[in-house]
């Protein structure tokens, strides 16, 4: 069975641009979680949708937002980029929604705001 | 902060020898999980142990899970250079949110 993939693996983009980022999950999976990992505040949650629909929400402000589609790849979105927004943003997938299943991990998206 | 402590935050020991770090977590889980993360990559994920469970074997590892202090422990026996990497736990609160602890990072020296 394939992976996790998440593209693209690593972008520049500047202040005030928007960035999305795309992922495939495992083959079956139906839930998507996404995660941004920073040196300073480490992993954290933003969301995670099941079915298309977000079930559960992160502490990050309103500039971050993501789908899921009927296939249940996922795509995030940040607009109006900080500088602050550069981090490691991995995906991971489970088999249903719930915390009793592992999370499968993509390689992640490194995104770099200049 | 939500978010589980771990500790210690680095450790290194040589190849062989056992390591052995610790998280603490703030609120009721139902299970608490420990992944693995190589420089930057992925994580994978290494074993889950039930809130009503104290200790689970998986290899290598051995894991411990106190409720009463809101604490778990990871062992890694006879190590190797290839154990070395970043250790996470992680849990999910009553409100669904899902919490990865601080990380430990090991290095095992061969």
């Amino acid at each position: 069975k394939a992976g996790v993939t998440q593209t693209p693996r690593y972008l520049i983009k500047t202040r005030g641009q928007q960035v999305t980022l795309s992922c495939s999950p495992i083959s079956g999976h139906r839930s998507v979680s996404w995660y941004q990992q920073t040196p300073g505040q480490g992993l954290q949650f933003l969301f995670e949708y099941f079915s298309e629909t977000q079930r559960n929400k992160g502490n990050f402000p309103g500039r971050f937002s993501g789908r899921q589609f009927s296939n249940s790849r996922s795509e995030m979105n940040v607009s109006t980029l900080e500088l602050g927004d550069s981090a490691l943003y991995l995906c991971a997938s489970s088999l249903v929604l719930g915390d009793s299943y592992e999370q499968y991990f993509g390689p992640g998206t490194r995104l770099t705001v200049t | 902060s939500q978010q589980g402590e771990e500790d210690p935050q680095a450790l290194s020991i040589q190849e062989g020898e056992n390591a052995t770090m610790n998280c603490s977590y703030k609120t009721s889980i139902n299970n608490l999980q420990w992944y693995r993360q190589n420089s930057g990559r992925g994580l994978v994920h290494l074993i889950l142990i039930r809130s009503n469970e104290r200790e689970k074997h998986s290899g290598r590892l051995r894991v411990t899970l106190d409720t009463s202090k809101k604490s778990s422990s990871l062992l890694i026996t006879a190590s190797r250079a290839a154990d070395t990497a970043s250790y996470f736990c992680a849990t999910r609160d009553t409100g669904n949110q899902f919490y990865f602890g601080t990380g430990t990072s090991l290095t095992v020296i061969p």
